[in-house]
């Protein structure tokens, strides 16, 4: 099993739309969890984090933890064709001490 | 200007040499990070350093060797022991409250 699970997509949405993006881990004892979003050829950049149960919001993004489900998502509402990237999931805390573990990313797209 | 620079942007190794990817960062973070991306994976992490003259070796340090002299440097040696180099190296730092990690632009190794 792998630690931190992303669908891989892509996911494809029309531009307006909300995306919805999703990642599952396996260490229970993670605590903190962020979001990358990664443009082709480019580094990642951060998107947000999130380390309580309940949703953050941040423009027009919205992180979600369900620590009991073991489970985070990140909402994009009002899609943009500039939001087209991968979107990488990444977990700190538990046994990883201070790294972070990555999932495989999600690739998204937003057609006009 | 703050951040983290990473230098070559392309480097291309021959068989059998070692080469060095350069990463600095002027954030006064104290850990500091390497990763390799292979194209549509996640981050996998070579090496990371907590501290100036200390350093761990992540998931697949074999083949890879780095220093830590300085608290704005850690530069990643990849030695001819590393039999499959060709992939996008990422250096990160972290700082702050939940040591949230950046990431510079990135170097493209590639074989001749």
């Amino acid at each position: 099993q792998k630690e931190v699970e992303q669908n891989s997509g892509p996911l494809s949405v029309p531009e307006g739309a909300i995306a919805s993006l999703n990642c599952t881990y396996s260490d229970r004892g993670s605590q903190s969890f962020f979001w990358y979003r990664q443009y082709s050829g480019k580094s990642p950049e951060l998107i947000m984090f999130i380390y309580s149960n309940g949703d953050k919001e941040d423009g027009r993004f919205t992180a979600q933890l369900n620590k009991a489900s073991q489970y985070v998502s990140l909402l994009i509402r009002d899609s943009q064709p500039s939001d087209s990237a991968t979107y990488l999931c990444a977990v700190k805390g538990g046994t990883s001490y201070g790294k972070l573990t990555f999932g495989q990313g999600t690739i998204l797209t937003v057609h006009p | 200007d703050g951040g983290i620079t990473q230098s070559p942007k392309y480097l291309f190794r021959k068989e059998g040499q070692n080469v060095t990817l350069s990463c600095e960062q002027n954030l006064n973070h104290d850990a500091m990070y390497w990763y390799r991306q292979d194209p549509g994976q996640g981050l996998r992490l070579i090496y990371y350093s907590q501290i100036v003259n200390d350093f761990q070796k992540g998931d697949i340090a074999e083949g890879y060797s780095v220093s830590r002299e300085k608290k704005e440097s850690f530069p990643l040696t990849v030695t001819s022991a590393q039999k499959n180099p060709t992939a996008f190296y990422l250096c990160a730092s972290s700082g702050g409250f939940e040591e949230t990690q950046y990431f510079g632009p990135g170097t493209r190794l590639l074989v001749l």
